[in-house]
């Protein structure tokens, strides 16, 4: 069985702070990695896709990597605010199967 | 641009009724569409997919059912719902990078 584990569950921190979510998953065989957002009651909101050809993809004050060989990514995200306070999942899909196999979730609580 | 829209957001269903959820997306043309389920402090589990019309691959046995009578056009179904069948639904499809978007997601509760 496919698993994903992320680490921490639960991250609270000052407006401002840079701050890195763990993702590691038992695969090696993937064929991408997504990281998402998801707000309480809400679908989930993409915020990165790393092909598994990638190391790491940037969008504004997130980064995220991928290192296939220690079945780990991170998400970094600089400069936090308040509005970021959500739940990020990190998924992975294998080379074989239409499934996403998702993590747990980290919560996410931005203090002003 | 794509979007995707789920409905109803909200569900309250007596055990032993029926279900019908109901997702489309615009914007885009065949998509790979997807149901998944998010119960409370689990994962998300995929429960069926489709490639095509008419072609749904179930990932896991249980008391639902998926339909793709159109092309954007993915329905969530049940005959008689259980309390098991509670949770949070969302509707999904994939871009040709393999992107995956969300619905807003439809929460079930079945008393």
């Amino acid at each position: 069985k496919q698993e994903v584990t992320q680490i921490p569950a639960a991250l609270s921190v000052p407006e401002g702070e840079n701050l890195v979510l763990n993702c590691s998953f038992t695969d090696s065989a993937i064929y991408n990695l997504q990281w998402f957002r998801q707000d309480p009651g809400k679908g989930l909101t993409s915020l990165l896709l790393i092909q598994s050809s990638q190391r790491e993809q940037t969008s504004g004050r997130l980064n995220a990597s991928l290192d296939k060989s220690s079945g780990r990514s991170t998400l970094y995200i600089a400069a936090s605010q308040p509005g970021d306070s959500a739940t990020y999942l990190c998924a992975f899909k294998s080379n074989s199967g239409y499934a996403l196999n998702f993590g747990k979730g980290t919560s996410l609580l931005v203090t002003p | 641009s794509q979007t995707i829209h789920q409905w109803p957001a909200t569900l309250v269903q007596p055990v032993g009724s029926p279900l019908s959820l109901e997702c489309t997306v615009e914007g885009t043309s065949n998509p790979n569409l997807y149901w998944y389920r998010q119960a409370a402090g689990r994962g998300l589990q995929l429960l069926f997919y489709s490639v095509g019309i008419g072609q749904i691959s179930s990932e896991v046995p249980q008391n639902l059912s998926a339909s793709r009578p159109q092309d954007r056009q993915f329905i969530l179904s049940s005959k008689k719902l259980l309390l098991s069948d509670s949770g949070f639904y969302l509707c999904a499809w994939s871009a040709q990078t393999g992107e995956l978007f969300f619905g807003e997601g439809s929460r079930l509760t079945v008393l």
